[in-house]
């Protein structure tokens, strides 16, 4: 049992520049999350799903685009990247309603 | 709009202390209320609180919600330099949908 997995731990990339964060998770959780953290300012949601083929934007979904095609998976795709979009972003998972288990993160840097 | 609040920003106390950390919420069809905390890494889940008045205990830590104050708080006794971290007050809500809400955290200091 994996729990919630991200890859890649670390990415760097140029402005403009497009990339796909991966999520898994495989204790068959309804709802997933992605959030960005930055200095000072917790946690904030930027997409979520509450099932396969369902999703919806979080506080600060400008800039991000996700899917659901299955149960397991949520990727993110950050579709043109600027340097505000330097952050760590963590995938999260539960049961609908329930604690949310936290993948261990992506630290990403936009030059 | 919706919001959490955590009080305070930052705590440095000595080993042996008790800490209160605060949580206020402003949020509109409450479901829950969770406490994280999150050393250099990704938070781990510690609390879920969903009625009021019902303490949640796990060692030297424990919590509280008041539903008609709209307020929660994590009681840590006796610290430890391992309670060392970032706490994060979390609430969920649904309207339609269900979704969290995170305060920017309080960031603990125990000094040995």
């Amino acid at each position: 049992n994996a729990g919630v997995t991200q890859t890649p731990k670390f990415q760097v990339l140029k402005t403009g520049q497009s990339m796909t964060l991966q999520c898994a998770q495989d204790m068959n959780h309804e709802y997933m999350s992605w959030y960005r953290q930055d200095p000072g300012m917790g946690l904030r949601l930027i997409h979520y799903s509450v099932g396969a083929g369902i999703t919806d934007q979080g506080e600060v979904p400008n800039g991000y685009n996700v899917s659901r095609s299955t149960t397991e998976d949520f990727p993110l795709r950050l579709l043109s990247a600027a340097p505000s979009q330097t952050s760590v972003y963590f995938c999260a998972s539960s049961k609908m309603g329930g604690e949310q288990f936290f993948g261990p993160g992506t630290r990403l840097t936009v030059l | 709009e919706d919001k959490v609040v955590q009080s305070p920003l930052s705590l440095v106390v000595h080993e042996g202390d008790t800490v209160t950390l605060n949580c206020s919420y402003e949020v509109t069809n409450f479901r829950s209320l969770l406490w994280y905390k999150q050393e250099k890494k990704a938070p781990t889940f510690l609390f879920m609180l969903t009625s009021s008045g019902i303490e949640k205990k796990s060692g030297r830590l424990s919590s509280i919600l008041d539903k008609k104050e709209l307020f929660s708080i994590l009681n840590i006794t006796a610290t430890q330099t391992g309670d060392s971290a970032v706490y994060l007050c979390a609430v969920g809500w649904a309207s339609g949908t269900y979704k969290y809400i995170f305060g920017t955290g309080t960031r603990l200091k125990v000094l040995a």
